[in-house]
């Protein structure tokens, strides 16, 4: 159980266009997903805390209007990025626990590598 | 400086050797610790979990947390080609579950 799907796995896009990400829990309820972007060589760094219902809470140095996050259910969190730029190429994952877990209970998807050409 | 100092690596191991793996924080608040295991293009899955000081086991990995020395470790024993992958560590505070602060990795390569 707990698995956490992302869509697409990866995605390669022009410049000035908008891509859109999905973060869906498969088998439970998650009022809660975390958006992290991973750098080559690099460590996972939080980008926002995404809110069923309410607005995401986004992480100091993270343009809240360019990185678009909607929470419209208990199972889906999107992640938007507009005009992406060539250095907004990373991977980007997701994760999210069953409410009845601990922090242990944290799954990642696997993740979606953004190529911005 | 970083919250969280972890070797990137890589750290070569002949199959059946012992790998060992650490991290260094500076944040005092942090009270759980994690180790992930990262396969390329993929997001990393749980090891270990452990809440401050102490040692935990569970089967072949042993995670250890020196919260005095501010300075966590894993370890491999009797290591597999299949271990081979990026070994994260990751820390929080005891509020803040989700919110997870990562080392940068190291990776692992089992040689058979």
């Amino acid at each position: 159980g707990a698995v956490v799907s992302q869509h697409p796995s990866w995605v390669i896009c022009k410049s000035g266009t908008s891509v859109k990400i999905e973060c869906r829990s498969l088998d439970f309820q998650a009022t809660t997903m975390f958006w992290y972007r991973q750098f080559p060589k690099q460590s996972l760094m939080l980008m926002a805390t995404s809110n069923e219902g309410s607005k995401a809470t986004y992480e100091q140095g993270v343009e809240k209007d360019k990185f678009l996050i909607n929470h419209a259910s208990l199972t889906l969190s999107t992640l938007t990025v507009t005009s992406a730029h060539p250095e907004d190429s990373s991977f980007y994952i997701c994760s999210a626990r069953p409410n009845d877990r601990g922090g242990y209970g944290y799954t990642f998807g696997s993740g979606t590598r953004l190529t911005v050409v | 400086q970083k919250e969280v100092e972890q070797d990137p690596g890589p750290l070569s191991v002949p199959e059946g050797a012992i790998v060992s793996l650490n991290c260094t924080y500076s944040n005092s608040a942090f009270q759980y610790f994690m180790w992930y295991r990262q396969y390329s293009r993929k997001g990393p899955e749980l090891l270990m979990y452990t809440y401050s000081s102490g040692n935990k086991e569970d089967g072949r990995f042993t995670a250890q947390v020196d919260k005095s020395s501010k300075y966590i470790s894993l370890f491999i024993r009797d290591s597999q080609p299949s271990d081979s992958a990026t070994y994260l560590c990751a820390m929080s505070v005891t509020d803040s579950w989700g919110k997870f602060q990562f080392g940068a990795g190291t990776q692992v390569v089992v040689t058979p």
